[in-house]
């Protein structure tokens, strides 16, 4: 089946510290990839995807880039913000079916 | 533009009571999802609708229905609360599910 694993959270930074989290995944086919954040009180909100390998996707400073050999997505940003402070899930989709999201990790990030 | 929209924001129900969470959005999206959201478990599916008329089974399916009113509006019906139905509860949009557009959640606390 499809599944995706997450880095275990919680993960904790200073401010301008450099994020990783990872995600690896394991798919029944050729899967798009995604990074959803959630905000404190709010729902998902799509942050960047990749739909083939070596794609990089980026959005608001993060980046991550579709890994089809290690089956890999990794969430990045060289200087995290307070406001970046929220959880972060990253997803799949195969043939574009449903998504299939990872438990999430929340990252807080301190002044 | 609003987007999706779900109602009520909070709801505390006693056992056994029936209630229906609403949601909506106006995007024009043909496919649209109920999810709940527990602590270290992510998202789980509940049911999608591909399209209008059309309704399927996601992960966790048991204890709810669901009804795709028109192609603007899809509702999650409890007929029997129970206490591990308590969760938040996110509605979401499409027009693939490559990317979903997410509500602001319900949280239903049932006691």
């Amino acid at each position: 089946g499809n599944s995706v694993t997450q880095m275990e959270g919680p993960v904790t930074l200073s401010e301008e510290a450099f994020l990783t989290i990872n995600c690896t995944y394991t798919a029944t086919g050729y899967p798009s990839l995604f990074w959803y954040v959630q905000y404190p009180g709010e729902g998902l909100q799509l942050l960047l995807k990749a739909t083939k390998a070596d794609d990089k996707g980026s959005n608001k400073g993060f980046e991550a880039t579709y890994r089809k050999e290690t089956t890999s997505f990794h969430l990045e940003k060289g200087s995290v913000q307070v406001s970046d402070s929220a959880v972060y899930f990253c997803a799949l989709s195969v043939k574009a079916q449903k998504l299939v999201f990872g438990q999430g990790t929340r990252l807080t990030i301190n002044p | 533009n609003a987007g999706v929209t779900q109602t009520p924001k909070f709801q505390v129900l006693k056992t056994g009571q029936s209630m229906t969470l609403q949601c909506a959005q106006d995007m024009n999206h043909n496919s649209m999802y109920w999810y709940r959201q527990d602590p270290g478990m992510g998202l789980r599916l509940i049911y999608y609708s591909a399209s209008e008329g059309t309704t399927d089974k996601g992960e966790v399916p048991n204890g709810y229905n669901v009804s795709r009113l028109n192609k603007r509006e899809f509702s999650l019906r409890l007929e029997s609360a129970a206490p591990s139905q308590t969760s938040v509860y996110f509605c979401a949009s499409s027009y693939t599910s490559n990317e979903q557009y997410f509500g602001p959640g319900t949280r239903l606390t049932v006691t």
